[in-house]
């Protein structure tokens, strides 16, 4: 079965860290480009940034309001895709989903708050 | 940034009836490679997105054959031919032919 699984959501403070991980499987994890997208509460689809298979080039690309803050990694020896988040704010509060574009995970909740 | 408009923002249909949705693009989708970069999504209640259509009219696995897409340039649609309860939710547009990739705000459907 293909399935992504997200975990590391939680409650952090603005200016804190948060490092979020996805499980994939299934699939050639390493073939695929995956991207994390978000969504705050009661609101539409945001794209958060991008990473290309490593036969690609392996870059990343970045939404413009977190840029410089988050940065997405993958192994692709444990399948696993990941989204360190660093100074935090309150706007980045949301579910943060992973996805390869056409198989989903279950999304992770992110609360930034004091 | 493309900027993905869809119409309307919410409907309601009686099961058997089709449905209608629009999408357009500030800028054309399609690539020098001859594809177009346009995917439609259903997110249904307390659930992730799943995809229904890649890429304008091709159905993903498993999707029903009620589901149609079709469009080119800058203007696409989604089309339900008969509307089924479980076809509630929100349905979203998205391009992917340049970044940031960029999502329509969402289309309500709801049943009658």
């Amino acid at each position: 079965e293909v399935q992504l699984v997200e975990s590391g959501g939680g409650l952090v403070k603005p200016g804190g860290s948060l490092r979020l991980s996805c499980a994939a499987s299934g699939f050639t994890f390493s073939s695929a480009w995956m991207s994390w997208v978000r969504q705050a509460p009661g609101k539409g689809l945001e794209w958060v940034g991008r990473i290309k298979s490593k036969t690609d080039g392996g870059t990343t690309d970045y939404a413009a309001p977190v840029k410089d803050r988050f940065t997405i990694s993958r192994d692709d020896s444990k399948n696993t895709l990941s989204l360190q988040m660093n100074s935090l704010k309150t706007e980045d509060t949301a579910v943060y989903y992973c996805t390869s574009g056409f198989v989903w995970g279950q999304g992770t909740l992110v609360t930034v708050s004091s | 940034d493309i900027v993905m408009t869809q119409t309307p923002l919410s409907l309601s249909v009686t099961p058997g009836q089709p449905a209608s949705i629009s999408c357009k693009s500030s800028q054309s989708l399609l690539h020098s490679d001859g594809k177009t970069y346009l995917y439609w999504y259903l997110q249904k209640p307390g659930q992730p997105p799943q995809l229904l259509i890649y890429e304008v009219s091709n159905r993903f696995s498993g999707v029903p054959d009620r589901f149609g897409g079709s469009g080119s340039g800058t203007d696409f649609t989604l089309k339900i031919s008969r509307v089924e309860a479980e076809d509630v939710g929100v349905y979203y547009c998205m391009q992917s032919i340049q970044l940031p990739i960029t999502f329509g705000q969402g289309t309500r459907l709801e049943i009658k």
